[in-house]
Parts: structure tokens; sequence; C-alpha cells
């Protein structure tokens, strides 16, 4: 298994470009979420899913669009990138059932920076 | 709202010299209590999960404690090798989303 995987690993965008972020898993895990990783801050979450064309957006979610249309994969949207929005970016996901299917698996992350 | 608090910020230990990582939280309601551990530049590795007050678990040179208020991480003789982020995280009872601490960073000097 390759287990979750991001890309890309670097991005560089201009302010108000917009761009996709991947992430996919082969572990057939329901649940799937996206953080980002601020200095000081932890891991916020902005966007989730339960499964396929069910998402709901986490305590970040502004500037951000999400959508799931197959289990293995949910690509991460920013519509106009802004400066605010530099960070790290991990995808993770998790079984999601019973009594150790929460634990969530993260991918390696994609470091975003805006100019 | 579900809050985690971890301390201290950062630690720098000797080689074998033992410590414990604090986490202190407040969830309504706690159906797990996870710990990771991050490597600069990756994402975070899943290490425990517990799930009630007087659970323990070990791996290797570490541990994990579980009480109503807080959990620990206690580090017995560590090796450099030793040295990441902690990461420590919550998930409430009918909630999928976990709520993380902002993590001790350890360094664990020869």
């Amino acid at each position: 298994n390759a287990g979750v995987t991001q890309t890309p690993k670097f991005q560089v965008l201009k302010t108000g470009q917009s761009m996709t972020l991947q992430c996919a898993q082969d572990m057939n895990h329901e649940y799937m979420s996206w953080y980002r990783q601020d200095p000081g801050m932890g891991l916020r979450l902005i966007h989730y899913s339960v499964g396929a064309g069910i998402t709901d957006q986490g305590e970040v979610p502004n500037g951000y669009n999400v959508s799931r249309s197959t289990t293995e994969d949910f690509p991460l949207r920013l519509l106009s990138a802004a400066p605010s929005q530099t960070s790290v970016y991990f995808c993770a996901s998790s079984y999601g059932a019973g009594r150790d299917g929460y634990e969530q698996y993260f991918g390696p992350g994609t470091r975003l920076t805006v100019t | 709202e579900d809050q985690v608090t971890q301390s201290p910020e950062a630690l720098r230990l000797q080689e074998g010299e033992s410590s414990s990582l604090n986490c202190s939280y407040t969830v309504s309601g706690l159906r797990g209590l996870f710990w990771y551990r991050q490597d600069p530049g990756k994402g975070p590795e899943f290490l425990f999960t517990l799930y009630s007050a007087g659970e323990e678990k070990e791996k290797e040179r570490l541990k994990a404690t579980l009480t109503k208020k807080e959990s620990f991480l206690h580090i017995t003789a560590p090796k450099p090798e030793d040295s990441a982020t902690y990461l420590c995280a919550v998930q409430a009872m009918g909630r999928r989303a976990l709520t993380f601490g902002s993590g001790t960073r350890l360094q664990v000097q020869p």
C-alpha cells in the first residue's frame, strides 16, 4: 500500500491564482480530511468527508473548496490564493468505524507559498 | 469547544535522560486521545490511541497514559533518534474530526 499520497510537494503561487492540491489513499478509508499546519498553531481542520459525495466544513474552511467523487481521492481547491494561505497542507484518512478505526493516517504534506 | 494544550513547547534532553510530555484536554465526552510523532518536513505518524482513564500503551521507549483531564507521554532513556515533535489530539463522542494541540518539540542530544 502506498498509504496517503499528496501532490505536489512544493508550490509557489501568486496572489489571485487558483490551484488544486491532490490527495489519494489506497486503504479503502471512508473518512478523509484536509488540515493546514502553521507555526505555533497546530493542525487545523479545513474540510472533511465521510464518504464519496459527502463533504463538510471544518474549523477554517474559508477560501477552500473540496469534492469527493470517489473513495480514493479528495482534492482541495484554492479558488483565489491569498498570502494568508501560505502554509503546509496535510491530507489524512481513517477507516472511520470500529474501536480502532478512527486513527488518522497522514500524507507527506504540500508546502504552499503565496506571494 | 474541544481544547488541547501541550506542554512544554520545547524540551531538550541528554541521551538517557527520561522525561514526560503533557497533554491537557477538555472535550465533551472523550471517544479517544491520540499521540502522533512528526519529523521535520514530514506528515504526522500515528503512535497510540487511548480510550479511557487508567489506560496505558507502550512502544519501545515510549509509554502513553491517560487520566480524565490529561495524558502523558513518558520517554525512557531517550536516544537522538527520538528527536521530533510530538502531537496530541482528541476526538469527541459522535464526531469524526480530531482537535490537535500545538505539539512539543523534543530534542535529544548525544
